[in-house]
């Protein structure tokens, strides 16, 4: 079982449209998490960071966490064709690895007009 | 502020051959990780590097190596290429613990 996991999509909405990203994760004892978005060619950016049970927003996106379910999600309002991108999903490891991210493998988003 | 620097951007190298990455963090950041990011992989945890000390590393071979210097500037090296270290190297610097912001990558590739 991999570490962290997302469906690899591609994901396509309509612009305007919420769209959602779900995200797994193996370890019940990992403890932060990290939504980065990766344009085509680009390096990754983070756009997102939740430590604890519930929601966070920002601007139009809102990361939610249940760490009972082990399942963070991502969801993007108001979807705009320049939010067409991979959206990667990141946790620390359960050994407390102060820097290291484990990465899922990306989900594609597609925002068509 | 500025943001994470890494050079060179594009590296094409041989088999057998060894490289030199190097990776300039946001000014005041002293934590320094490397990943690699292959399609095959995604993107993978290389080491991490903190006050000149290596304080992770992932699952790679020894051919895969680090250094911080005082001024908080990495470098990450590979011995020996391998066709399969074909990747894009990415550098990423934090202030606060796991909140890491990446650089651009140095595309390298192995011939």
């Amino acid at each position: 079982q991999k570490e962290v996991e997302q469906n690899s999509g591609p994901l396509s909405v309509p612009e305007g449209a919420i769209a959602s990203l779900n995200c797994t994760y193996s370890d019940r004892v990992s403890q932060s998490f990290f939504w980065y978005r990766q344009y085509s060619g680009k390096s990754p950016e983070l756009i997102m960071s939740i430590y604890s049970n519930g929601d966070k927003e920002d601007g139009r996106f809102t990361a939610q966490l249940n760490k009972a379910s082990q399942y963070v999600s991502l969801l993007i309002r108001d979807s705009q064709p320049s939010d067409s991108a991979t959206y990667l999903c990141a946790v620390t490891p359960p050994e407390g690895g102060y820097n290291k991210l484990i990465f899922g493998a990306g989900t594609r988003l597609a925002v068509h007009p | 502020k500025a943001g994470v620097t890494q050079t060179p951007r594009y590296l094409i190298k041989t088999r057998g051959q060894q490289v030199t990455l190097s990776c300039s963090p946001i000014s005041g950041h002293r934590s320094v990780s490397w990943y690699q990011q292959t399609p095959g992989q995604g993107l993978q945890f290389l080491f991490e590097y903190f006050s000149e000390t290596q304080r992770n590393k992932g699952n790679f071979p020894g051919r895969f190596s680090g250094r911080q210097f005082s001024n908080s500037r990495s470098e990450m090296n590979v011995s020996t290429l391998e066709l399969g270290d074909s990747a894009l190297y990415l550098c990423a610097s934090s202030s606060t613990p796991s909140e890491q912001y990446f650089g651009p990558g140095t595309r390298l590739t192995v011939t």
